[in-house]
């Protein structure tokens, strides 16, 4: 069983369009986290939802929005998708926020490819 | 700003050979560091979370070592397997995020 599952895995889309990727943890945490590997390959934190409350909304276009319908789950919207929003963008969960002793548990990753 | 810096950025290595690489964060308002292990197309795998200055955590041939009041970390494997080429990333806790380093790129030739 998939810990936290993000789909789609692979997007190719045109500038201008809006997407959406979505992301459902059967961990049981309350706390999850939507992460862009930039273009040098660091994983950055874009958002984080604590039982369906933002917490963290680091300085993100707001082309970007992030929606959580309960804690399991944490969909990311993007409109008018621009070339440089080409990137591999990662979901993750941990149990209870930051810090403290709990690891974050990642998605495979969706990588998009605006063209 | 957080700023958490790995080296070497890659590594090649024999089959057998036992291997490191380096963390480095900064020592003031430290609260974790956790160390991944991440092949691409996959998930990162947490390895590590370690709090307290000492720590020393092992995973089978994989160990690690925590020096916050000089802030950094060291990652070793023992006897590397072809099994174990993949990124090795490690994250500081600041507050409520995980600020990534770019990763350590290891290979292991048979």
């Amino acid at each position: 069983d998939t810990a936290v599952s993000q789909t789609p895995k692979y997007l190719v889309t045109q500038m201008g369009n809006d997407k959406s990727i979505k992301c459902e943890q059967n961990l049981g945490h309350d706390t999850m986290y939507w992460y862009k590997q930039d273009s040098k390959k660091f994983l950055k934190i874009m958002f984080s939802y604590n039982n369906k409350e933002l917490i963290i909304n680091e300085t993100v276009p707001n082309r970007f929005s992030p929606k959580s319908p309960d804690k399991a789950h944490l969909n990311l919207h993007i409109n008018s998708l621009e070339l440089g929003d080409s990137a591999v963008y990662f979901c993750a969960s941990s149990y209870h926020r930051l810090p403290s002793g709990n690891t974050i548990y990642f998605g495979e990753g969706s990588w998009l490819t605006v063209v | 700003i957080l700023n958490v810096e790995q080296s070497p950025q890659s590594l090649h290595v024999q089959e057998g050979d036992s291997t490191n690489f380096t963390c480095s964060f900064p020592s003031s308002n430290f609260y974790a560091l956790h160390w991944y292990r991440w092949e691409t197309a996959k998930s990162p795998e947490a390895l590590f979370v370690m709090t307290l200055n000492g720590d020393e955590k092992k995973k089978g041939r994989i160990s690690a070592t925590l020096n916050t009041k000089e802030g950094y970390s060291y990652l070793y494997i023992k006897g590397s397997q072809p099994e174990d080429s993949a990124t090795y990333l490690c994250a500081c806790r600041s507050s409520d995020k995980l600020i990534f380093g770019t990763g350590t790129r290891l290979q292991v030739f048979p």
